[in-house]
């Protein structure tokens, strides 16, 4: 089965400073890994994801994250944080469901990390 | 604009109602789903469908229903059996396996 931890709850960092998201990940084969960004009462919004090419990860507003199958994490990064950046952060990875058609998938998402930036 | 449409944005319920929560979308992608979101749980699946016609129970289907009529169109029903329905409902599809997930924006259902 496949599941997956964000390691803290809520990350608090300085404006400028910069942002580690830590995201622990189990899966029974090779997974397909996303991190969603998600802004109070809107829907999610993709930043990246990894699908077992480069390991490492670019994606946008800045944000990176490194694959690493060794240590089952893929933890989010950013080198400055800016303000805008304040949200709650998901770590995802794909699961398959026991019957295929057409290409669904299951997607395992982690409890989430809320990120505060301080002025 | 290609996207996911839910509505309505805000939605209250009496105890004992059912309400219908809906979903469309015109991006072509054959799979859509339902999940639900409480403070601190992250999204738990309630319904997924792969193609027109068929539907599968995710992890927390009690009190729920779908239907998938057309490609576009997948609402979802809360019925009265769901002893807590009020959370934060997502609709989201997907165009294959492996590939990433498109949300739209949400529908906040409360209890009144």
């Amino acid at each position: 089965a496949q599941s997956v931890t964000q390691l803290d709850s809520h990350v608090s960092v300085s404006e400028g400073t910069p942002v580690l998201l830590r995201c622990n990940y189990s899966s029974s084969y090779s997974p397909s890994l996303f991190w969603y960004v998600q802004h109070p009462n809107k829907g999610l919004q993709l930043l990246l994801k990894y699908t077992s090419a480069a390991t490492l990860v670019k994606g946008i507003n800045g944000f990176e994250a490194e694959f690493k199958k060794s240590e089952t994490s893929f933890h989010l990064t950013k080198p400055s944080a800016h303000m805008s950046d304040a949200a709650e952060y998901f770590c995802v990875v794909s699961a398959l469901p026991s019957l295929i058609i057409q290409g669904a998938q299951k997607l395992v998402f982690g409890q989430g990390t809320r990120l505060t930036i301080n002025p | 604009d290609g996207g996911i449409t839910q509505s309505p944005k805000y939605l209250f319920r009496k105890e004992g109602q059912n309400v219908t929560l809906s979903c469309e979308q015109n991006l072509n992608h054959d799979a859509m789903y339902w999940y639900r979101q409480d403070p601190g749980q992250g999204l738990r699946l309630i319904y997924y469908s792969q193609i027109v016609n068929d539907f599968q129970k995710g992890d927390i289907a009690e009190g729920y229903s779908v239907s998938r009529e057309k490609k576009e169109s997948f609402p979802l029903t809360v019925t009265s059996a769901q002893k807590n329905p009020t959370a934060f409902y997502l609709c989201a599809t997907t165009t294959g396996r492996n590939t990433e997930a498109f949300f739209g924006q949400g529908t906040r259902l409360t209890v009144v």
